[in-house]
């Protein structure tokens, strides 16, 4: 089945290291995001990528980054992970035309 | 850029009964307007959406109206059962989509 696919299901990593989150999909979608959800919180749009163009949320901290090597593939990367960005990070894609989501399981992030 | 409102945060119903939850948004640019459902550790799964050239969609117990003019939107369960239980989050925009803070329902036996 065509999905999104995101590793590991949980993470955990120390105050200070850093740590990347993958995501991957078999849709052939051109968009793919990263959100950031806190318990019982909202997703927060961190960035998107729509083919290569990257486009970060103005309040995203520098901390974040991400990459985006091929279609299939987009990464997290938290430089310097706080006890603050302890959460659950999604990756959605949507195929441009049509703006429906289709969200992965999520990584559940802890930070020690 | 895009805010959505929602509510209310929290919503308790007896089963059988209907339950609505409102949104509201602020960019008239936004034509996309979609509903989902979140159980606790998993991921939010789509159960309805409407675009902005249609007032109304119903799929079974579940619709939507929308209400351009106004900006707003609002979601409608019929009949509720306790597996509709869950965080229900509405959004709106396009290929860019702002969430709103959520509603917990619980419906009661």
């Amino acid at each position: 089945d065509a999905m999104v696919i995101q590793n590991p299901r949980y993470q955990v990593t120390q105050f200070g290291k850093p740590v990347t989150l993958s995501c991957s999909q078999t849709l052939n979608h051109n968009v793919m995001y990263w959100y950031q959800q806190k318990s019982s919180q909202a997703p927060k749009l961190l960035f998107h990528y729509y083919d290569k163009d990257f486009n970060n949320e103005a309040d995203t901290p520098d901390n974040f980054q991400s990459r985006r090597p091929n279609t299939s593939f987009c990464f997290l990367d938290i430089r310097s992970p706080g006890l603050g960005d302890a959460a659950m990070y999604l990756c959605a894609t949507s195929s441009a035309h049509r703006g429906k989501l289709f969200f992965g399981s999520g990584t559940q992030l802890s930070v020690l | 850029g895009e805010n959505v409102e929602q509510h209310p945060s929290t919503l308790s119903v007896q089963e059988g009964d209907s339950a609505v939850i409102k949104c509201t948004y602020s960019d008239s640019a936004s034509n996309y307007f979609p509903w989902y459902k979140q159980e606790l550790g998993k991921r939010p799964q789509l159960i309805i959406d409407i675009r902005s050239n249609v007032g109304e969609k119903k799929d079974q117990r579940i619709a939507v109206t929308l209400n351009k003019t106004a900006k707003h939107f609002s979601l409608h369960i019929t009949e509720t059962q306790p597996e509709d239980s869950a965080v229900y989050f509405c959004a709106a925009g396009e290929n860019k989509l702002t969430f709103g803070g959520g509603t917990r329902v619980l419906v009661k036996p």
